[in-house]
């Protein structure tokens, strides 16, 4: 079992559609990333966090420490928030352990 | 203010050569890494430098090496190139390993 795992694999949704996309863990962790990778390969690193929730513009990170999960938000979906979405978790050391991505969809 | 600048895009190499794949940041950034991503698989961490001098081996290291001789640079070599090592490699920085990350536009390496 993978030590963090991301659901779902792949997400198409239309234009204007609440998302979310989830991220459990097994370990102990210090700290939490989401990462968006566009089409183009780029990677954006868009919330840390370690407890509690962030907002930025239409995105919504959340993090539930007892429960070893997180969840990505996109409030009024756009077609150019199609990308790859990924959690990654850091455990003790320097590492990030990485989860293998969501593929998001957002037709108009 | 350039943030994480990775050269080459892209490159063909032959099985056996060498090449040095250059990140560069001028963030003051103290964490570096390097990471791999293929198909279907989520990043996988080569190595990673939490300063100057200071470098250590992440999940799959072997057929790479790395140094960190100043803060802003942080070069990958492939020391015997294999068709194994085709990949898009990521360079990324942090100012810590506990803030956010900025990375690299990223290297498609092709291994014939």
């Amino acid at each position: 079992k993978n030590e963090v795992e991301q659901s779902p694999q792949n997400l198409t949704a239309q234009e204007g559609e609440f998302i979310t996309i989830n991220c459990s863990y097994s370990v102990g962790i210090s700290a939490l990333h989401w990462l968006q990778q566009h089409p183009g390969g780029g990677i954006v690193s868009l919330f840390m966090l370690s407890s509690g929730k962030k907002k930025h513009g239409r995105l919504i990170a959340t993090i539930n420490i007892q429960e070893k999960h997180s969840s990505l938000h996109i409030t009024a979906s756009h077609p150019r928030d199609s990308a790859v979405y990924i959690c990654a978790v850091k455990g003790s050391n320097y590492q990030l352990i990485w989860g293998a991505g969501t593929k998001l969809i957002i037709k108009p | 203010n350039a943030g994480v600048t990775q050269t080459p895009k892209f490159q063909v190499l032959k099985t056996g050569q060498s090449m040095t794949l250059q990140c560069a940041q001028d963030m003051n950034h103290e964490y570096m890494s390097w990471y791999r991503q293929d198909p279907g698989m989520g990043l996988r961490l080569i190595h990673y430098s939490v300063g100057a001098g200071i470098t250590d081996q992440g999940e799959v290291p072997n057929g790479y090496n790395v140094s960190r001789s100043t803060t802003e640079d942080f070069p990958l070599r492939l020391l015997s190139a294999a068709p194994s090592q085709t990949s898009v490699y990521f360079c990324a920085s942090s100012w810590q390993v506990n803030y956010g990350y900025t990375f690299g536009s990223g290297t498609r390496l092709t291994v014939v």
